[in-house]
């Protein structure tokens, strides 16, 4: 059963405009929740995390809003850049869980220059 | 650059041999996760280990799969008589172990492919 779903394979955007990234979860017992960001043949990269405490969380261009009564996610990205072009894939755990993370599919986004 | 390095970065196996892949956690780390990609999916887990314990291997698959994390040396996951469908990117992750966060961070990563 998939407990950490993106619907999204895939998102293109073009350069200088807002990407939106969406998750969806099943499991209420998750209670944070990880984007990773990850190029091919390499490892994922740790991006931005959010607590099931907070409803959004900002790191520079990027912010992670949490609708803990939808069991949404979502990652926005602005402004987006070339570089941003990349798999990203949305993980949960929690705290009954032993740490271990769960993750979505993963969505393709492509940034147009 | 004390990231996790894993090794070998790619390792070709003939059906029913052993691969073993290795993974040395960030320094100061001592929480091991390993992960198993298999083309267009995500990741899954497999199995987290502290040093000389194995703390949770639900996601491994029960027969020809075995995890350590030794006291010494890195981390090792070993899959006796590998067959075709075992060909995937295994990744390793590790955390410091403090229960502030679940942050892990990931290695490049052994891409195993099954002749």
């Amino acid at each position: 059963d998939q407990q950490v779903k993106q619907n999204s394979p895939s998102l293109s955007v073009q350069e200088g405009r807002i990407s939106i990234l969406n998750c969806d979860y099943t499991n209420s017992m998750f209670d944070y929740f990880l984007w990773y960001k990850k190029y091919p043949a390499e490892g994922p990269t740790f991006l931005i995390s959010i607590s099931s405490i907070k409803d959004k969380n900002e790191d520079g261009r990027f912010t992670v809003f949490l609708n803990k009564s939808a069991k949404h996610l979502s990652l926005h990205i602005v402004p987006s850049q070339p570089g941003d072009s990349a798999v990203y894939f949305c993980a949960a755990s929690g705290s009954s869980n032993t740490g271990k993370l769960i993750f979505g599919q993963g969505t393709t986004l492509q940034v147009k220059p | 650059n004390a990231g996790v390095m894993q090794n070998p970065r790619h390792l070709v196996r003939r059906r029913g041999q052993e691969a073993r892949l290795r993974c040395s956690p960030m320094k100061g780390h001592s929480h091991v996760y390993w992960y198993r990609q298999l083309p267009e999916e995500g990741l899954k887990f497999m199995v987290y280990l502290q040093k000389e314990n194995i703390i949770d291997e639900s996601g491994m698959p029960k027969e020809r799969f075995s995890a350590e994390f030794p006291k010494e040396g890195p981390s090792i996951l070993r899959i006796q008589q590998v067959v075709r469908g075992d060909s995937a990117a295994y990744f390793c992750a590790s955390s410091p172990g403090e229960a502030i966060s679940y942050e892990q961070y990931f290695g490049p990563g052994t891409r195993l492919t099954v002749t």
